[in-house]
């Protein structure tokens, strides 16, 4: 249980396109989840929390304008890249706590998506 | 403010054993969790600490003294597939947002 799946796996995309990376819960509700963007060699950073049903929340830094967050239902996340740059290009990985689970409390991660912006 | 520390990198022997440290100053407190994240993968849970003491299961113990900010991360009887990044994490209070440390790159010699 508690399989996080993330679509696609990795894309390619043209400066300024918009770039549509999708979440999902396949076994479990999850009403929060999180994105986090990780840089070569560096750590996972969290840019928002996804709350189903209202808006998220952006850490410092992170433009909500650029990086559009939408939790449409239990099991679904979606995070829009919008007007790419190549200083987007980054390794992004979603995440989940399920609610009616048993568990410790840890995230369970999606396979994470490789954004390269030419 | 957020600050999770611990070493860049380390290097040990295969069968050996390994302390990875991470000291932490974070603004609320609900939880420690080491995660091990191979390259280009997600990273997956290994263990989870929220009184101090220590937590062992199987070749992975974790520590923790919420008084000093101080976890380690023991691993035993060290094999190759052991050679990845292993990534301390804070849970904060409300919320249940997580936040990484910058992790600790662990290479396994033969």
């Amino acid at each position: 249980g508690a399989v996080v799946s993330q679509h696609p796996s990795w894309v390619i995309c043209k400066s300024g396109t918009s770039v549509k990376i999708e979440c999902r819960s396949l076994d479990f509700q999850a009403t929060t989840m999180f994105w986090y963007r990780q840089f070569p060699k560096q750590s996972l950073m969290l840019m928002a929390t996804s709350n189903e049903g209202s808006k998220a929340t952006y850490e410092q830094g992170v433009e909500k304008d650029k990086f559009l967050i939408n939790h449409a239902s239990l099991t679904l996340s979606t995070l829009t890249v919008t007007s790419a740059h190549p200083e987007d290009s980054s390794f992004y990985i979603c995440s989940a706590r399920p609610l009616d689970l048993p568990n410790t409390g840890e995230l369970f991660f999606g396979e994470g998506s490789r954004l390269t912006v030419l | 403010g957020q600050n999770i520390d611990q070493p860049t990198e380390m290097t040990a022997t295969e069968g050996a054993i390994v302390q990875i440290n991470c000291t932490y100053q974070t603004s609320g407190f609900n939880g420690l969790f080491w995660y091990q994240q191979h390259a280009g993968e997600a990273p997956t849970f290994l263990s989870y600490n929220v009184l101090d003491g220590l937590e062992e299961k199987g070749r992975f113990s974790s520590f923790l003294s919420r008084s000093k900010g101080y976890s380690y991360l023991l691993l035993k009887e060290l094999q190759m597939k052991d050679s990845a990044s292993y990534l301390c994490a804070v849970r904060d209070t409300g919320g249940f947002k997580t936040i990484f440390g910058a992790g600790t790159r662990l290479f396994v010699k033969a």
